[in-house]
């Protein structure tokens, strides 16, 4: 079962413009992260972020959470033809063993 | 080492076969997962490892998945009788501690086919 499921599931875009993913969620969670996921490759970690923060920034990521609509949004400015990748996010509940849940991810295309 | 390492990197096994997927964590570090990932999808939870003990297997998807991690360090997931849904890409994460501090380090996966 999947707990996150990211928005939208396919992105494509041009090279310099910025992207923004969402990721919903059903239950309380202790954090979310992010991870990006190259073709025939292992997820990369990107960003934490816990409950009781709102955002956080990374280079040119920047990770929103709102606990109360059960969202996150994770934007990318400035794209480049090197962020082509899946996107997901993870969920970690509270109260719970603290193993990860992924959504089904977002696909990025960033033309150059 | 720097990473994760996971091996193979692809395996083909006839149907009925029995495979094991190697992976070594990042030394030091007490978590271990397994997840397992099919074309087009998120990865799903397979199994978790604190040292040597293997405190959730929920994800395991029948009896013919075990795993195990004997020396706190290296972690083999075995699948018996490998069957066509069995297909997917198994990936092993590690971390140094629990999840609510950390995020993983994945490996690059094996690549499983069944034919």
């Amino acid at each position: 079962s999947q707990q996150g499921e990211e928005d939208p599931q396919a992105l494509s875009i041009q090279e310099g413009e910025n992207a923004t993913m969402n990721c919903s969620y059903k239950t309380s969670i202790n954090n979310l992260q992010w991870y990006r996921q190259n073709s025939g490759r292992g997820l990369v970690h990107l960003i934490l972020i816990r409950s009781n923060e709102r955002e956080k920034h990374s280079g040119r990521l920047r990770v929103t959470l709102d606990t109360s609509k059960k969202s996150s949004s994770l934007l990318i400015t400035a794209s480049r033809a090197a962020d082509t990748a899946s996107y997901f996010c993870a969920t970690v509940t509270s109260g719970g063993s603290y193993i990860p849940t992924f959504g089904r991810g977002t696909s990025l295309i960033v033309h150059p | 080492g720097a990473g994760v390492s996971q091996s193979p990197r692809y395996k083909v096994a006839k149907r009925g076969q029995d495979v094991a997927l190697r992976c070594d964590p990042i030394s030091g570090h007490v978590s271990l997962f397994w997840y397992q990932q099919a074309l087009g999808q998120g990865p799903e939870f397979l199994t978790y490892f604190q040292n040597e003990a293997q405190l959730d297997k929920s994800g395991l998807p029948s009896d013919r998945f075990f795993a195990e991690r004997p020396e706190g360090s290296v972690s083999t997931l075995k699948i018996q009788r490998t069957q066509q849904e069995d297909s997917a890409v198994y990936l092993c994460a590690s971390s140094l501690g629990q999840a609510i501090n950390y995020g993983y380090t994945f490996g690059s996966g094996t690549r499983l086919t069944v034919v």
